[in-house]
Formats: structure tokens, sequence, C-alpha cells
């Protein structure tokens, strides 16, 4: 069974801090991994999509990488702003209708 | 490029009662997903649809959910009848099914609380 885990459920960092979230996946057979952002009350938004050949993806302060050898893949944001609060979620699709979410890393950036 | 709609945005009913929750995907993108969110919880895919056909509904309520996509672009979602633990999200998403490797534009969700 393919499930998909995020730790922490919470997080919170002063401005300006660099920060790892963390998503773990029990199957490493992945077509790809995307990583979300969801604002209270709002839906998903897309941040970075990574292909199951490539090693990492970035856009502007955030950098997503993938290691399916051990199953996990990271989303570091750099210089972390108050902006930056939401959830993060990952979502692992395993072909093209096989799609798993973590359940989420709850993000707070204090000013 | 307009994005995922859905509606109503808000919806209360009680248990037992039915509901109906639409979508419209973004223009040419064949492939359409509802997801339910529980609170806490990341989405769970309940059903996908490929132009007008369903792909997956295996984890579909088929007792008490059910989906259509007659014209393969807007979609519907009813529960009929409703039960306290459906109090969650409903999430559409779209993605093309060509290109951007599936990559899924969300809508912003119905937030559905059942008495």
């Amino acid at each position: 069974k393919q499930e998909v885990t995020q730790i922490p459920a919470a997080l919170s960092v002063p401005e300006g801090e660099n920060l790892v979230l963390n998503c773990s996946f029990t199957d490493s057979a992945i077509y790809n991994l995307q990583w979300f952002r969801q604002d209270p009350g709002k839906g998903l938004t897309s941040l970075l999509l990574i292909q199951s050949s490539q090693r990492e993806q970035t856009s502007g302060r955030l950098n997503a990488s993938l290691d399916k050898s051990s199953g996990r893949s990271t989303l570091y944001i750099a210089a972390s702003q108050p902006g930056d609060s939401a959830t993060y979620l990952c979502a692992v699709r395993y072909n093209f209708n096989k799609f798993y979410f973590g359940s989420g890393t709850k993000l707070n950036v204090k000013p | 490029e307009a994005g995922v709609a859905q509606s109503p945005r808000y919806k209360i009913i009680e248990k037992r009662q039915s509901v109906a929750f639409w979508c419209n995907p973004i223009s040419g993108h064949a492939t359409l997903y509802w997801y339910q969110q529980i609170l806490g919880q990341g989405p769970k895919l309940l059903i996908q649809f490929q132009n007008n056909g369903v792909v997956d509904d295996s984890q579909l309520p088929k007792d008490r959910f059910s989906a259509e996509r007659l014209k393969g672009v807007d979609s519907t979602l009813k529960i009929q009848p409703a039960k306290l633990e459906d109090s969650a999200v409903y999430l559409c998403a779209s993605s093309p099914t060509s290109g951007s490797f599936y990559e899924q534009y969300f809508g912003p969700g119905t937030r559905l609380t059942v008495t």
C-alpha cells in the first residue's frame, strides 16, 4: 500500500530563517512528485513538480529535491517570510490514476 | 487563463439531506478530479474522469456519492443522503493529458458542513 508521510505536522520559525519540509513515501516506483501550498479556506496552489528522472526543481526561494531510492523529498524555503505561512502538501503520483497526498505541514513564520 | 471554478463555496445541510457540487475545469483540460479533504488531512481522491469517462472511482462511496461529467467539460458531485462524516472540503482539480506531466490545478473548494 502506498503511503505518503509529512513530518513535522506543524512548524513555527522566525522570519528570515531557512527551513526544510520533509515528505516520505513507501513505494519508490513513482511517476512524479508535486508540492502544493494551501492557504486557509483556499484550494491548493502548485509550487513545484519533480519528474521521477529529476533530482531537484527550483522556483524563486523554493527548492524541491527528490531521492527515489530513499523514498524522500524535501522542500527547502530560503529566507522565510510571514507570507509563506500556509500548509504545505506533497503528493506522489504512481501512474495516471494513482495519486496520494500527505497530510501536510502547517508552517507559521513569525514576524 | 481562467482557473478551476467551483460552486457553491459553502454549504450547510442536515444529515440525510442531499447536496450537489459543481465544477468547471480549465478550458481544454481533459482530466478532472474530485477530492475530499477532511480537516487536518490531505485530500483523498474520490473520482477521476478522462473526458466524460470514469478512470478511477475506487474510493468513492457509491452507496451515497455519485458524479457525472456528461459532456466532458463541467462536472457535478452529489451526496444523497449526507452523513455527519461527510463534513469536509470538496476540491475539484483538472489537468491536461499531454505535456505538464499531469500537473494538477485546483479550484477553491466547497466547504460542506453536515449537522
